[in-house]
């Protein structure tokens, strides 16, 4: 168990739905990280977030938004789905900066999300 | 854009042969991440290295960054069942955290 929970586990849904991702980093991390996992693509980095703010961007689609709130959980927003957007979501949480571990990263759970 | 490569794909072991899966980045990184991921789990953070040349140790997995900071290498010895998963190196080029993933192999062991 690495401290980092995302919730749903499952989610199943049909094309043009809008879906939610949660996101809860371990106690102490300040960065939270996106990431999509699909067969054809393996792991893509889609967003990062620092204690609040946005850091970095990867392969994020438009119809994709991501926030982290006060209390560092984050969420995934994705919008208007389509079939192709099936694949495991990954959330990682890393230490703070300043710490020696900042580039370690732990991963969540994953959410499953099937769009039908 | 950048990239990493991981070759091979899969690897199929007898238990107690070694293994070794290797990484090329189309541009210079800052540091080099190693993961693991078992069937039907998460990506397990292994290892960091940072310096040229770096060569780490974990038991029997031995890690190596190239001189160049552009390949790496993970070295398993004498396999074992519980090594079964997907290795990952994630390649970090501007120390940022933004990890590009290799394609990852998927190691087999047979018994």
């Amino acid at each position: 168990d690495s401290g980092v929970t995302q919730t749903p586990k499952h989610l199943i849904t049909a094309t043009g739905q809008r879906v939610t991702l949660r996101c809860s980093p371990r106690s102490g991390d300040l960065s939270v990280y996106w990431y999509q996992q699909s067969l054809d693509q393996g792991l893509q980095f889609l967003i990062q977030y620092y204690n609040g703010e946005e850091r970095a961007k990867g392969n994020i689609l438009e119809r994709f938004s991501a926030q982290q709130f006060p209390d560092l959980h984050s969420e995934l927003n994705l919008s208007s789905l389509e079939l192709g957007d099936s694949a495991l979501y990954f959330c990682a949480s890393s230490p703070r900066e300043g710490s020696g571990r900042y580039n370690e990263q732990f991963f969540g759970p994953g959410t499953r999300l099937t769009v039908l | 854009g950048q990239q990493v490569m991981q070759i091979p794909q899969y690897q199929h072991v007898q238990e107690g042969e070694d293994f070794t899966t290797y990484c090329n980045s189309s541009t210079t990184l800052s540091n080099i991440q190693w993961y693991k991921q078992r069937p039907g789990g998460h990506p397990v953070f292994l290892i960091q290295l940072v310096k040229s040349g770096e060569v780490k140790k974990q038991k029997r997995l031995t890690f190596q960054f190239g001189e160049a900071k552009k390949n790496s290498s993970l070295h398993i010895t004498a396999t074992q069942t519980t090594d079964v998963g997907t290795y990952f190196c994630a390649g970090d080029p501007g120390n940022t955290g933004k990890l590009i993933f290799g394609q990852g192999t998927t190691l087999q062991v047979k018994p």
